[in-house]
Formats: structure tokens, C-alpha cells, sequence
């Protein structure tokens, strides 16, 4: 099944304790992005990644780090996690970024990762 | 500033049409997308409108006015598993960088 895995789906945890949600998907996608969902905001974007080695800022990307070694996975680490981040991430992809592409404009979003930070 | 604007809330009838509406202001535009998301779901993808007109997709279409700043979401039929919240959100640039809309929550009522 085409798909975009997200681990943990459910974490609980302290200010300044580095932790990594995994995010991988089985579709052979180009582009990558992480977004964060917080209640009457929308999703906003915190990195995204439009190939392997290729990554940039969204438009909220302090406290996080991310890395695209290879294609199909795009963790995203908080160094230092703090209460503000306590929020609900989604992992998407999509097959290319480039805008003619007619697959470039269907992303396809992981179940999402909801973590505390205390 | 960007903004996405779109009603935080509509309610409507089982069976009826209902439209969600999203005006926007961006430095660029490529595209409006409009996305599904039930409680507790991921966001599932809708449709995309590049150019002004209307996209037909089954009980669900889309509409574009590049000239207005708008576009909207029209469900017909509406059915009980229709209740979720619904994302507009624009592509800005040629990198994939979305604006989203907070969202608005559909309420069905049989």
C-alpha cells in the first residue's frame, strides 16, 4: 500500500531531551515536507526537502533540524525540545515539486505525530 | 502579510449543497488546493485549480478567480461522512511552498 509512515504517532516529553520522529514513504517521491498543526492556525510548514541532499526552511523551521539521506525518508529532530512545540506534526509527500508536473500538486500526508513536550 | 481567510465554521443540511469560500492575499500564486481532514486524520488531498474556472470531481468542486483573490469548495449531496474540517491553501512559488488556511469546520445535520 502507497503510504507515509510516521513514528511515534504518540510522544510524551521533557524540555531539552533531543528526540527524532521518523517519517518514510514507499512511493518513490521527490519532495518531502514537514508541517505542524496547532489549533485555529492550519498546517504551516517547518522544512521540506525537494530531493535527496536538498533541503530548506519553511516558514517555521526554529528548534528544528531535518536531514534527506536517501529518498524515501525525512526525519525531523528537535535538539532541544521546548513546551512551545508541543503540537500535532504531519510528514507529506508528493511525487515531484516541479510545478508542470501533474503529480507536483497531490500531497499525500502521514498520519500525523502528536507530541508533548513538559 | 499572507493570508488565507475561509470561515471557521458552516453548517448544513443531509443531502444539501454547501460552499466554503477562501480569499486570499500571497506575494505569488500558482495554485489553490483544497484539502479533507476528518478529527483525529491526516489531511487528504481534494483538488487544485491552476487556472480560473471550475474542476469537477464526483459531489465535490472547485473554483478559481485569479482576478478576485478567490476561490471555493462546493459539496453537493452532502452526506454525514462529509463532516471534517476543509483546508484551502495556495502554492506560492515554483518550490512547493504552501499558505494554509485555518481551516473550516463542516457540521452536517441529518
Amino acid at each position: 500500500e502507497a503510504q507515509v509512515t510516521q513514528n511515534p504517532r504518540y510522544l510524551i516529553t521533557v524540555t531539552g531531551k533531543k528526540l527524532t520522529v521518523t517519517c518514510s514513504q514507499n512511493m518513490n517521491h521527490e519532495y518531502m515536507s514537514w508541517y505542524r498543526q496547532d489549533p485555529g492556525l492550519g498546517l504551516r510548514q517547518i522544512y521540506y526537502s525537494m530531493n535527496v541532499e536538498v533541503t530548506d526552511k519553511g516558514d517555521v523551521p526554529e528548534g528544528y533540524k531535518v536531514s534527506r539521506k536517501e529518498k524515501r525518508n525525512f526525519p525531523l529532530i528537535l535538539e532541544s525540545p521546548s513546551p512551545n512545540q508541543t503540537s500535532l506534526y504531519f510528514c507529506a509527500s508528493s511525487l515531484s515539486a516541479v510545478f508542470h508536473n501533474s503529480g507536483a500538486n497531490v500531497l499525500t500526508f502521514g498520519a500525523g505525530s502528536r507530541l508533548t513536550v513538559l | 502579510g499572507q493570508s488565507l481567510e475561509q470561515p471557521s465554521e458552516v453548517t448544513a443540511v443531509e443531502g444539501a449543497i454547501v460552499q466554503i469560500n477562501c480569499t486570499y492575499q500571497t506575494s505569488g500564486f500558482y495554485g489553490l488546493s483544497w484539502y479533507q481532514q476528518h478529527d483525529g486524520g491526516a489531511p487528504t488531498f481534494l483538488s487544485y485549480n491552476a487556472l480560473d474556472g471550475l474542476e469537477e470531481t464526483g459531489r465535490f468542486s472547485s473554483f478559481l478567480s485569479r482576478s478576485d483573490s478567490y476561490g471555493y469548495l462546493l459539496l453537493q449531496e452532502l452526506q454525514m461522512k462529509d463532516s471534517a474540517s476543509y483546508f484551502c491553501a495556495v502554492r506560492r512559488d515554483s518550490n512547493y511552498q504552501l499558505i494554509w488556511g485555518a481551516g473550516t469546520k463542516l457540521i452536517i445535520k441529518p
